[in-house]
């Protein structure tokens, strides 16, 4: 079966420190992979999506990227964090329609 | 430009009553739509789909219908138990082909179910 892991669960950076979130899926392989973000009152906000090894497209402006070194890794990244970096990350990946979910982490920026 | 709109944010209902979560879009390009459960800490996990070629799917107290023509969708949980309590998203996808499935979701609502 299909597994996806995301770490850190929790994090606590300072302003203008970097940032690396890790996500693995694990069981199947080429799968699309994505990072959303859910800021306190919001939704579930697309911030990338990958496709493939080195795909990577953005959907909104922002202080963060991410990169797929490898078929089933995706990395959300920051060189220098803002205090509206804080949020609920999660990685999902899908194959077909619909979304499956890592258990998130919750970034605060301080 | 909100594309999928959740308008309660919050909705509380007894034990043993039904739930009946609203979602309302306005791309006519999506053809499914997805609903997802949320605990707080954890990911979303999914719970119900459908597709813009049905009006109304059931899976167990889950039933989820479609009314293409407004645009609109709804949850409902029937009966509703106190582990229901947890923020319910809904998705649309208008990737029924090609590659790549991206979801929209909406803001959210949370339910909570009171013993």
């Amino acid at each position: 079966s299909q597994t996806i892991h995301q770490w850190p669960a929790t994090l606590v950076q300072p302003v203008g420190s970097p940032l690396s979130l890790e996500c693995t899926v694990e069981g199947t392989s080429n799968p699309n992979l994505y990072w959303y973000r859910q800021a306190a009152g919001r939704g579930l906000q697309l911030l990338f999506y990958s496709v493939g090894i080195g795909q990577i497209s953005s959907e909104v402006p922002q202080n963060l990227s991410a990169s797929r070194p490898q078929d089933r890794q995706f990395i959300l990244s920051s060189k220098k964090l803002l205090l509206s970096d804080s949020g609920f990350y999660l990685c999902a990946w899908t194959r077909r329609l619909g979304a499956f979910f890592g258990q998130g982490t919750r970034l605060t920026v301080v | 430009d909100q594309q999928v709109k959740q308008n309660s944010p919050s909705l509380s209902v007894q034990e043993g009553r039904i739930s009946i979560l609203n979602c309302d879009y306005t791309n006519s390009m999506f053809d499914y739509f997805l609903w997802y459960k949320k605990y707080p800490a954890e990911g979303p996990t999914f719970l119900i789909s459908i597709s813009s070629i049905k009006d109304k799917n059931e899976d167990g107290r889950f039933t989820v219908f479609l009314n293409k023509s407004a645009k609109h969708l709804s949850l409902h949980i029937v009966p509703s138990q106190p582990g229901d309590s947890a923020v319910y998203f809904c998705a649309a996808s208008g990737g029924s082909g090609g590659s790549n499935y991206k979801l929209t979701f909406g803001k959210g609502t949370l339910l909570t179910v009171n013993p």
